[in-house]
């Protein structure tokens, strides 16, 4: 089956840099890939997230970037603020609408 | 966007005791519907699809005797957890994928109720 690793685990940025999250996967017919913040106690929220057919996808201050040749796909945040720390999750599965799995979680923290 | 509830929002039961937690889609259907389970400052763990219609299907090492797992119509799917013990404990949390606008993927993202914070003493 489909498994994501993660990496960092902990990531600590001074406001304004910019943070980068990467993941790899190991099914090669997996072809979305979701990228998810969840606070505390919360629900996971979609961020951004990306198909097969697509290389980058930006919105805003944020960016993911996918190679699937390599297997692997990043998350990118620029001017970072305080109110991005969070729990960061990458999550693969073989099209939007089936069962995701999640990477190990980065914690991001942002201090100012 | 489309909205999925769970209830409870957390639940305290003594060891042995079965619980059951509802999740349901408000505003569109679901034909699947997905379980997870995340322990504190862990990552969520597919626990099972759920199939309207038709059986759960469970991950490996998910016992299905003791998660029960019920589709009962397009917009409700339920988790009983049945004898449950201590390691029992955490948060459980259900996705939905919404149908996608015409002319797009057949699939839009999923989304996911609140989470239910279960307690086993």
């Amino acid at each position: 089956g489909e498994n994501v690793e993660q990496h960092p685990s902990t990531l600590s940025v001074q406001e304004g840099d910019s943070a980068v999250i990467k993941c790899t996967y190991s099914d090669s017919a997996s072809n979305y890939f979701p990228w998810y913040k969840q606070e505390l106690g919360k629900r996971p929220q979609l961020i951004i997230d990306i198909r097969s057919n697509v290389g980058e996808k930006k919105d805003q201050r944020i960016a993911v970037t996918l190679n699937k040749t390599a297997k692997h796909f990043s998350l990118h945040i620029t001017e970072t603020q305080p109110e991005d720390s969070a729990v960061y999750f990458c999550a693969a599965s073989r099209q939007a609408g089936t069962a995701l799995i999640f990477g190990k979680g980065t914690t991001l923290s942002v201090s100012s | 966007g489309a909205v999925v509830s769970q209830h409870p929002s957390r639940v305290i039961c003594k060891s042995g005791t079965s619980v059951k937690i509802e999740c349901r889609s408000l505003d569109f259907q679901a034909t699947t519907m997905f379980w997870y389970r995340q322990f504190p400052k862990k990552s969520l763990m597919l626990m099972a699809t759920s199939n309207e219609g038709s059986k759960a299907t469970y991950e490996q090492g998910v016992e299905k005797d003791k998660f029960l797992i019920n589709h009962a119509s397009l917009t409700l799917s339920t988790l009983t957890v049945t004898s449950a013990h201590p390691e029992d404990s955490s948060f459980y949390i259900c996705s939905a994928p919404s149908p996608g606008l015409a002319g797009g993927s057949s699939y839009n993202e999923q989304f996911f109720g609140p989470g239910t914070r279960l307690t086993v003493l």
